[in-house]
């Protein structure tokens, strides 16, 4: 069973310039979830996506970040504009159903660094 | 207010071993769910283990095992026999059940060395 898988694994941008971030999910899972990891912390959810539909983007800056999941499965992030401050890791994970019984399972992040 | 602790930043340990890594977790919650996961150097968070609220027996699987203690908000994690690819940062975590939303807590983890 093939896992998540992200792109790009790494990114380098200047502050103010906009970037995007892609996530597959393993297949058949309706959860999908993007985590922010900024250096020596735990991930921190941004948003999660129940099939095309968002159900927490409580913690996602809305003012610079956006994100989508056009027909349930794909999804994108993006920053737009990059501040200093937004060079992370950027997890993407999925899990079969939203309750909190079913684990998540992580892809291998995208690196963003903003200079 | 849900909050992941873990107390210890780095531990470094010799080959063979073995080492606890410390959880303590608050919740309000009568039901949620505890989780550990690993992040070796190559960045990708991997699954260890869950356990819910109800369910306190230590879980043993090979070299791992866990004692959750409901009475001390604990969920440690135990090393037996350590070694060099146990090498990593271990993230404890906690999920609150809230129907449809399931955000995992993360506490800052603790990165351990294990040396040959």
């Amino acid at each position: 069973e093939a896992g998540v898988a992200q792109s790009p694994r790494y990114k380098i941008i200047e502050k103010r310039q906009s970037v995007a971030f892609w996530c597959n999910p393993i297949s058949g899972h309706a959860t999908l979830y993007w985590y922010q990891q900024i250096l020596g912390q735990g991930p921190k959810l941004l948003i999660q996506f129940q099939n095309n539909g968002v159900v927490d983007d409580s913690q996602l800056p809305k003012d610079r970040f956006s994100a989508e999941r056009l027909k349930g499965v794909d999804s994108t992030l993006k920053i737009q504009p990059a501040k200093l401050e937004d060079s992370a890791v950027y997890l993407c994970a999925s899990s079969l159903r939203a309750d909190a019984s079913y684990e998540q399972y992580f892809g291998p992040g995208t690196r963003l660094t903003v200079t | 207010a849900q909050k992941v602790t873990q107390a210890q930043t780095e531990i470094s340990v010799v080959e063979k071993e073995d080492v606890t890594l410390d959880c303590v977790y608050e919740t309000r919650d009568t039901t949620y769910y505890l989780f550990w996961y690993k992040q070796p150097p190559s960045g990708e968070l991997v699954f260890l283990i869950r356990r819910n609220s109800f369910d306190e027996q230590n879980e043993i699987s090979g070299r791992y095992s866990w004692n959750f203690q409901k009475s001390t908000s604990s969920f440690n994690f135990t090393i037996t026999a350590s070694q060099v690819v146990d090498s990593a940062v271990y993230f404890c975590a906690l999920s609150e059940d809230r129907g449809a939303t399931n955000k995992l807590i993360f506490g800052t983890g603790t990165l351990l060395a294990v040396q040959p």
